[in-house]
């Protein structure tokens, strides 16, 4: 099977960095990606994957590294509207939906 | 507008009832899913389908049927509703190839009294 684990919790304030970790455990592997939910809504896509090395949106990037089956999100110049619950998925191979982890909460004070 | 809607947005119904959640979605995406999620907690996959006539089971899978007949409609329905049904269902859709990340739809918060 799939297990994924992050971090529960992080607090950081405005215009801070932050980064979220995510390690997995998989037999086989596809790609890793991650979602924004604010209290209430639904998940939004913010990256994807798939390779080695950083990817970069925005304010927003990812990382990956497959050899340590870990990678991160990066979230700069922290915004209160960036509190939210972050999620890592797990693509395990191609044909297979996605399995989440269970979610860190990030918390952006003033 | 490109979208994919979930109906109804509440739902409160008895133990032992027969329950279908509606999904559409707009975008003409082959592959739609159903995740279940309780607050503040990890997404569950419960059923997959990457195309019409095709389906295939999550870990929650036990509980719920699924059909797709047609592109764009993907219903959930639970054949006996009980209290450990209570969550919040969501539905997503995605464009072939892993790049693009799934759109969920907005949910449907399912209590079971």
């Amino acid at each position: 099977g799939q297990s994924l684990e992050q971090p529960s919790e992080v607090t950081a304030v405005e215009g801070a960095i932050v980064q979220i970790n995510c390690t997995y455990q998989t037999s086989g592997f596809y790609g890793l990606s991650w979602y924004q939910q604010h209290d209430g809504g639904a998940p939004t896509f913010l990256s994807y994957n798939g390779l080695d090395g950083l990817e970069e949106t925005g304010r927003f990037s990812s990382f990956l590294s497959r050899s340590d089956s870990y990678g991160y999100l990066l979230l700069q110049e922290l915004q209160m509207k960036d509190s939210a619950s972050y999620f890592c998925a797990l693509g395990a191979q191609a044909g297979t939906a996605l399995i989440f982890g269970k979610g860190t909460t990030l918390s952006v004070s003033s | 507008e490109a979208d994919i809607y979930q109906t109804p947005r509440y739902l409160v119904i008895g133990t032992g009832k027969k329950i279908t959640l509606e999904c559409s979605q707009t975008m003409g995406h082959d592959k739609m899913y159903w995740y279940q999620q309780d607050p503040g907690m990890e997404l569950h996959l419960i059923h997959y389908s990457y195309g019409v006539n095709s389906t295939e089971k999550g870990d929650l899978s036990s509980e719920s049927t699924v059909s797709r007949i047609r592109t764009e409609h993907f219903p959930l329905t639970l054949e006996s509703a009980r209290p450990s049904h209570t969550s919040q269902y969501l539905c997503a859709s995605s464009e072939e190839g892993p790049t693009y990340g799934y759109t969920f739809g907005s949910g449907t918060r399912l209590t079971v009294v």
